[in-house]
């Protein structure tokens, strides 16, 4: 069964380093997103990616953010200076389509994001 | 703007003993509404889904919710839990409208099943 793959699984940095997380969505979806769920907290919509542009950004997705396709498989986020607070759990997310039958978005397993 | 409320963060149950899981939202436009189950070090899993249609929707694992427009509610059900259903469960809305929707998520509610 096709699924949605994230690396590293791991993540520890310094405050102020940039990181990317890399996805891998599902081959033939279209509609990519990024959420991030603070330890003990709820998931929260970071951004949301199709057509090779941003769709919609939460208030978090400040200009410290940052998401790339570079190729027709990888979806990265990148954020350029971390801060303390940017410590969580990082979830990638596809679905075929924004209207569709099924519309359930597959989850990858996350990326633990630790800055110190 | 959508919210969804669970109002239980923790809920302890014995085994084989019945379950419900509450979830409220608020919406000023028509919703779709998930439940998703996180297992421990684990992502995000699709348990059930409400689009349109009947009220009482079946899902993986033995779960059931039904949608009460009135209420506003999509409450989780199971008649007979397994420890295995040990696990965080969300509660999540999106909208019905073209384009990419964003998930918007409850707090989530801790099921931990005893034996």
């Amino acid at each position: 069964e096709p699924e949605v793959t994230q690396t590293p699984s791991h993540q520890v940095t310094q405050m102020g380093q940039e990181v990317i997380l890399r996805c891998v969505p599902i081959s033939n979806h279209l509609y990519f997103y990024w959420y991030r769920q603070i330890l003990g907290q709820k998931v929260e919509f970071l951004v949301s990616f199709y057509n090779n542009e941003i769709s919609e950004k939460s208030e978090i997705f400040d200009d410290q953010f940052s998401v790339e396709r570079p190729d027709g498989s990888n979806f990265t986020l990148k954020i350029r200076s971390t801060k303390l607070e940017d410590s969580a759990m990082y979830f990638c997310a596809s679905t075929n389509t924004g209207t569709g039958e099924t519309y359930e978005q597959y989850f990858g397993p996350g990326t633990r994001l630790t800055v110190t | 703007a959508q919210s969804v409320t669970q109002l239980d963060s923790q809920v302890p149950v014995f085994e084989e003993a019945p379950v419900e899981l509450r979830c409220n939202y608020s919406s000023s436009v028509s919703v779709y509404l998930f439940w998703y189950v996180q297992y421990p070090n684990q992502g995000l899993q699709l348990l059930l889904k409400y689009l349109s249609g009947s009220t009482l929707v079946k899902g993986i694992n033995g779960f059931e919710a039904e949608f009460n427009k009135s209420q506003t509610s999509f409450h989780l059900r199971k008649p007979s839990v397994h420890i295995s259903d040990t696990a965080e469960y969300f509660c999540a809305v999106s909208t019905p409208l073209q384009g990419a929707q964003k998930l918007v998520f409850g707090q989530g509610t801790r099921l931990t099943i005893n034996p």
